[in-house]
């Protein structure tokens, strides 16, 4: 059973540059999401897609745009590059419905992520 | 608000018992989940709590109390690779968002 996939692993690009992230998410998972995590720092929350639709964004400015695909991987599009999207981007996907103790939410499941460097 | 507070950096003994605490102030909670993350690695899961209590799993405990916005994941018998950041998040139920915390970087001495 794959879990989450994520490429590139590692990617360098200079300011003004545009750059496009993927990522398949575990099999039976129908949601993914992405996360940007700094050095030191815990993953901040980009955007969610569900049934190919963006469906909660976080504070992240109109560059970074997404998709989701009929098989349900996912593309991050970050545009217009500053140094300061350098970081680890995270994909996760997880399925509704599978949680624990009556609950519906279930845990997320992490790709390796894409380390992006912007010079 | 939905800040979640861990402490930076802990240090512990080989063998030893250590706990990590993690408090929240969300509305809408409807879950709290615990990830390890070694350096340059994805987080991987630990635990989770939706009700109040302790949840064991082998060496890991994770406990939760939603009235008091607190929770803690305990290690026992410390070992080597258990050096890595421990990160707190909360799912708020109908945001679809899980909140990080900063983590907690634990370092285990022999």
């Amino acid at each position: 059973d794959a879990g989450v996939t994520q490429s590139p692993t590692h990617l360098i690009k200079t300011r003004g540059q545009q750059v496009t992230l993927r990522c398949s998410p575990k099999s039976g998972h129908d949601t993914v999401s992405w996360y940007q995590q700094a050095l030191g720092q815990g993953p901040q929350f980009i955007f969610q897609y569900y049934e190919e639709e963006e469906r909660q964004r976080g504070n992240f400015p109109d560059r970074f745009s997404g998709h989701q695909f009929p098989n349900y991987s996912s593309e991050l599009n970050v545009n217009a590059l500053l140094l300061g999207d350098s970081a680890l981007y995270l994909c996760a996907s997880s399925h509704i419905g599978q949680g624990r103790q009556g609950s519906s939410v279930g845990e997320l499941f992490f790709g390796e992520g894409s380390r992006l460097t912007v010079l | 608000g939905q800040n979640i507070d861990q402490p930076t950096e802990m240090t512990a003994t080989e063998g030893a018992i250590v706990q990590i605490n993690c408090t929240y102030q969300t509305s809408g909670f409807n879950g709290l989940f615990w990830y390890q993350q070694h350096a340059g690695e994805a987080p991987t899961f630990l635990s989770y709590n939706v009700l109040d209590g302790l949840e064991e799993k082998g060496r890991f405990s994770s406990f939760l109390s939603r009235s008091k916005g607190y929770s803690y994941l305990l290690l026992k018998e410390l070992q080597m690779k258990d050096s890595a950041s421990y990160l707190c998040a909360v799912y708020r139920l109908g945001t679809y968002k899980y909140i990080f915390g900063t983590g907690t970087r634990l370092k285990v001495l022999a």
